[in-house]
Order: C-alpha cells, then sequence, then structure tokens
C-alpha cells in the first residue's frame, strides 16, 4: 500500500527565508507527484506537477524535484512571503488496472512571520 | 466557469438523514474524483469516475456513500443515513487524462459536511 509521508508537520521561518518541504513514498510506481496549497476553509490549488519521467519542475519562486528510485520530493520556495502562509499538500498519482487515484501526505503547514 | 465548482458550500444535517453534494468539473476533463478530508489529515480517496462508469469505487466507505455522472459531467455524491462521524470535508476533482496529457488534477473549494 503506497504511503506519503511529509516532513515536517508544521514550519515557521521569518520573512525573506529559502525553504524546503519534504516528501517521501514508499512505493517508486507513480504516474506523477503533484503539489499543491491549502488556505484554511479552502480548496486545493495545483503548484507544480512532475511527470515519473522528470526530475524537477519549476514555478516562479517555487522549485520541486522528484527522485523516483529513493521515493522523494521536495518543494523549494525561494525568499518567502507571509503570502506564502499556507499548508502544502505532496501527493502521488497511482494508475491500476483503469483506475486513477492521489495519495496525499499529510500536509506541511507553513508559517511566513513578517 | 473556468474551475470545479461544488455546491453547496456548507451543509448541516441531523444525524439519520440523506444528503448529496454536487459536483461541476471543468468542461472538458473526461475524469473526476471525490476525495474526503478529515481536519488535519491529508484528503482520502472515495471513488473515480472516467465520463459517466465509476472506475473505481474503493475508497467508499461503505454501502451508504454512493456518487453518480450519469451524463459524464456533473457528478453527485449521495450519503444516506448521516453519522456523525461522516462530518468532513468532501472535496471534488477533475483532470484530462490520456497517455500524452499530464494528468494535472484540479480541485473544487469543497464542501464542509456537518452531521449533529
Amino acid at each position: 500500500k503506497q504511503e506519503v509521508t511529509q516532513i515536517p508537520a508544521a514550519l515557521s521561518v521569518p520573512e525573506g527565508e529559502n525553504l524546503v518541504l519534504n516528501c517521501s513514498f514508499t512505493d517508486s510506481a507513480i504516474y506523477n507527484l503533484q503539489w499543491f496549497r491549502q488556505d484554511p476553509g479552502k480548496g486545493l490549488t495545483s503548484l507544480l506537477l512532475i511527470q515519473s519521467s522528470q526530475r524537477e519542475q519549476t514555478s516562479g519562486r517555487l522549485n520541486a524535484s522528484l527522485d523516483k528510485s529513493s521515493g522523494r520530493s521536495t518543494l523549494y520556495i525561494a525568499a518567502s512571503q507571509p503570502g506564502d502562509s499556507a499548508t502544502y499538500l505532496c501527493a502521488v498519482t497511482l494508475t491500476q488496472g483503469g483506475s486513477e487515484k492521489l495519495v496525499f501526505g499529510k500536509g506541511t503547514k507553513l508559517t511566513v512571520n513578517p | 466557469g473556468a474551475g470545479v465548482s461544488q455546491t453547496p458550500s456548507n451543509k448541516v444535517t441531523e444525524k439519520g438523514k440523506y444528503v448529496e453534494l454536487r459536483c461541476d468539473p471543468i468542461s472538458g476533463h473526461t475524469a473526476l474524483y471525490w476525495y474526503r478530508q478529515s481536519l488535519g489529515q491529508g484528503p482520502e480517496f472515495l471513488i473515480y469516475f472516467q465520463g459517466t462508469g465509476a472506475a473505481d469505487d474503493s475508497g467508499l466507505p461503505n454501502d451508504r456513500f454512493f456518487a453518480v455522472r450519469p451524463e459524464g459531467s456533473v457528478s453527485t455524491l449521495k450519503i444516506q443515513r448521516t453519522e456523525r462521524g461522516d462530518s468532513a470535508v468532501y472535496l471534488c476533482a477533475s483532470s484530462l487524462t490520456g497517455p500524452f496529457v499530464p494528468t494535472e488534477a484540479f480541485f473544487g473549494q469543497g464542501t464542509r459536511l456537518t452531521v449533529v
């Protein structure tokens, strides 16, 4: 059974700091990996999608890497801002027998202090 | 609309009642998913539709839960004889699928269900 773990569970940093969020998964047979942002009481906003054949994706101040063989992904946030405060969720997509599903970690709650 | 739309945004119901939650996916997206998120947890898979058919309903917790997507677009999640443990945020997502299309999932804002 695929399990996704995110560490740390919570992180508090001063504004301007660069930071790394970690995600690990137990089964390397994934279709892709997706990072999401969730604000309190809101749905999920897709940040980056990395296909299983890719090593990294970048969008603005965000960079996500994927090492499928070791079951790890990182989300790097450069020059953090208070507006980056949210919960960040990592999810792997599994495809099996005509089904597709995302398996999520519990998330990392990020607080960026002004 | 441009995104995934879920209605209602909030639903309070009494234990034992029947509820329906609606999801309007992004136009043209053939895949539709329902997830359930409890406080402090990541979303958990409930059911996956490809077109009109439920390709995988292995995440539905019991037979009180049922979902339909009769025309391959709008989906309704139905919960019978609600229990307090059903209280959670129910999230819907949709995506394009195909061998050369990245299966990026887009989520709605969710329906917060509270069973009292």
